[in-house]
């Protein structure tokens, strides 16, 4: 079954405790993204990668850090959360064939963080 | 840098009824993408429907269709016959063709109730 898993679902954590949420997908493709979800904002883009070793910032990347060593991982690094970063976070993937933009994005479950 | 606005935090609508969801967006492109995403209670992103810039015709998924306005910079999503489990949060979302770039941005999203 095509899927991107995240882990954990749920964290409950405190200021500046380093912590990795970690993401994977069996689909193998090349794009990968983080996004955090805040009401009424929407999904604001953290960190995206177009492939092995290839990341670049989104719209929110302040706090935050990635790595793509393999090309099914992509996990987000929060070296010292705050509270601030209290949020809900998702990872998602598509491939980036002939017909790129048309590719829906492949959502994990989501992860939801909450800093004390 | 694109925008995609939704002007109702929040609508209902009644059991078997119509409802429509408004999105606009701005861009300086031509050719891009877009999309319908419900996010249920569960937390899931799933993809109702797409709509490539550069068809004339509107998209339809079963129960699911869209009003896109080009010119006008719309992208509305109608949903007819409403069900028990069309309520969700629904987020537009736009994508761009330019492959060294961001990828998709979302609104900010419109919470549906459907009222037996």
């Amino acid at each position: 079954e095509a899927q991107v898993t995240q882990n954990p679902r749920y964290l409950i954590t405190v200021t500046g405790k380093k912590l990795t949420v970690t993401c994977s997908q069996n689909m193998n493709h090349e794009y990968m993204s983080w996004y955090r979800q805040d009401p009424g904002l929407g999904l604001r883009q953290i960190y995206y990668s177009m492939n092995v070793e290839v990341t670049d910032k989104g719209d929110v990347p302040e706090g935050y850090k990635v790595s793509r060593k393999e090309k099914r991982n992509f996990p987000l690094i929060l070296e010292s959360p705050s509270p601030n970063q209290t949020s809900l976070y998702f990872c998602a993937s598509s491939s980036m064939g002939d017909s790129y933009s048309n590719q829906p994005q492949h959502f994990g479950d989501g992860t939801r963080l909450s800093i004390l | 840098a694109q925008t995609v606005t939704q002007s109702q935090p929040e609508m209902s609508v009644q059991e078997a009824e119509t409802v429509t969801l408004s999105c606009t967006y701005d861009t300086s492109e031509s050719d891009y993408y877009l999309f319908w995403y419900k996010q249920p209670p569960s937390r899931q992103m799933i993809l109702v429907i797409r709509q490539e810039a550069y068809k004339q015709q509107n998209a339809t998924e079963n129960r699911f269709s869209v009003n896109f306005q080009k010119a006008a910079k719309s992208f509305s999503l109608k949903i007819s016959d409403s069900q028990l489990g069309d309520a969700a949060m629904y987020f537009c979302a736009y994508r761009t063709l330019d492959n060294y770039g961001q990828n998709f941005v979302f609104g900010p999203g419109t919470r549906l109730s459907v009222l037996p």
